[in-house]
């Protein structure tokens, strides 16, 4: 069974940094692209980030580009997403996601307030 | 980029009765579509890719249609547990996009 889970979110303060992690189990982590979606209270989806099965190729819109950065461990089964130069409209609950090219399996979310 | 409107907003639907959400990308995307279903409080789940194609387990009474740049989601014969938000999402081409979302009530 496919599970992404999580960790990392929480309270931080405009301008600071954060990093979240994904953990990977149930597939062969190293096979995928992996990816970042995220989602502002009560509203629709966003892609963050994706990074390609050796982590040499990565890809970001560009309310995100020069701020965050996306990585993976694939001796570690998990995917890294680098947040900083934080602001207010990043607020969001950040998903983990298999990607190939759609999202197939996603992690349970994981909430980041950035607020003072 | 690819913008994805999708209609209608909101939509509320006895039980068994069939519904149909609409998704329009701004330009030809090859039926490079997904839709997936977000039930409240929960993480969005894979429903169709590639326009038409069921992912695994998902129950037969949904279906995707659609070509260019109109396509559609269709439940058939709703059930109390269909309650949730449905987003498109084009991966045509980067930056990957999604629709604005259709929450789905039971009247």
């Amino acid at each position: 069974e496919v599970q992404l889970v999580e960790s990392g979110g929480g309270l931080v303060q405009p301008g600071r940094s954060l990093k979240l992690s994904c953990a990977a189990s149930g597939f062969t982590f190293s096979n995928y692209y992996m990816a970042w979606v995220r989602q502002a209270p009560k509203k629709g989806l966003e892609w963050v980030a994706t990074i390609s099965t050796s982590g040499s190729r990565t890809y970001y819109p560009d309310s995100v580009k020069g701020r965050f950065t996306i990585s993976r461990d694939n001796a570690k089964s998990s995917l890294y997403l680098q947040m900083n130069s934080l602001k207010s409209e990043d607020t969001a609950t950040y998903y983990c996601a298999r990607l190939q090219w759609l999202f197939d399996y996603w992690g349970q979310g994981v909430m980041v307030t950035v607020s003072s | 980029d690819i913008q994805m409107t999708q209609s209608p907003a909101s939509l509320s639907a006895s039980l068994g009765e069939t519904v149909t959400i609409e998704c329009r990308a701004s330009e030809d995307i090859y039926n490079g579509l997904a839709w997936y279903q977000q039930k409240p409080g929960k993480s969005p789940q894979l429903l169709i890719y590639n326009a038409n194609s069921l992912h695994t387990g998902v129950p037969s009474r949904f279906s995707g249609s659609g070509s260019g740049t109109q396509y559609s989601l269709k439940i058939n014969s709703l059930q109390s547990e269909d309650v949730a938000s449905y987003f498109c999402q084009q991966y045509y081409n980067y930056p990957l996009t999604f629709g604005s979302g259709t929450k789905l009530e039971i009247k």
